[in-house]
């Protein structure tokens, strides 16, 4: 089992759609979860942090499932400019943080 | 968020040539950079780690010998790859964490490597 998995896509909605991605992670002890963003040939950039609360910011909210072991995202009211792949990332905190991350989810909004 | 800088955007070389590829935090201090690549339609593959001061933590299957790291200060990180060939053809990404809560990565713009 790869240590963080996500589902390839793509992920066809149209305007206005609600879409929800999960990220699955298999070590237990994984401690600090992140969305980032990535657009065609350009670098990932932070969406949100993903807390034991769960977060939500505008159309956009992140939870977390530690007993089974997953990160969601969900979009709400989709836009054109949501079109992009979306990248989890699942690392232990403390010193020796190394991240890694899924393969990313395409996700394409059309009109 | 915090600015990382990378240096140069896009290079062409001919295949035998030395590139180096400049990592920047720009406003804050970075203890620790990540250096990655990305193949095309591809996730990010992490290559090393790199400590200030120290040397760099390289992934398995990952030369040392080829991709050298420098992290000479707290706001520098660099990566040459040596004796380029074709296959090291990439977009090579580098970031820096930000010691605190959270220990959010922010990303440089990338480096498109294309080796003739």
């Amino acid at each position: 089992r790869k240590e963080v998995e996500q589902d390839p896509g793509p992920f066809n909605v149209p305007e206005g759609a609600t879409v929800a991605f999960n990220c699955t992670y298999s070590n237990s002890a994984s401690q600090s979860f992140f969305w980032y963003r990535q657009d065609c040939r350009k670098e990932p950039k932070l969406l949100m942090s993903v807390y034991s609360s769960g977060n939500e910011d505008g159309r956009f909210t992140a939870q977390l499932n530690r007993a089974s072991q997953y990160i969601s995202l969900l979009i709400r009211d989709s836009k054109l400019s949501d079109s992009a792949t979306y990248l989890c990332v699942v690392s232990p905190s403390g010193g020796s943080y190394i991240p890694t991350f899924g393969r990313g989810t395409s996700l394409i909004v059309h009109p | 968020g915090a600015v990382v800088s990378q240096h140069p955007s896009r290079v062409i070389c001919k295949s035998g040539t030395s590139v180096k590829i400049e990592c920047r935090s720009l406003d804050f201090q970075a203890t620790t950079m990540f250096w990655y690549r990305q193949f095309p339609k591809q996730s990010l593959m992490l290559m090393a780690t790199s400590n200030e001061g120290s040397k760099a933590t390289y992934e398995q299957g990952v030369e040392k010998d080829k991709f050298l790291i420098n992290h000479a200060s707290l706001t520098l990180s660099t990566l040459t790859v040596t004796s380029a060939h074709p296959e090291d053809s990439s977009f090579y990404i580098c970031s820096a964490r930000v010691a605190g809560e959270g220990y959010e990565q922010f990303f440089g713009p990338g480096t498109r490597l294309t080796v003739l």
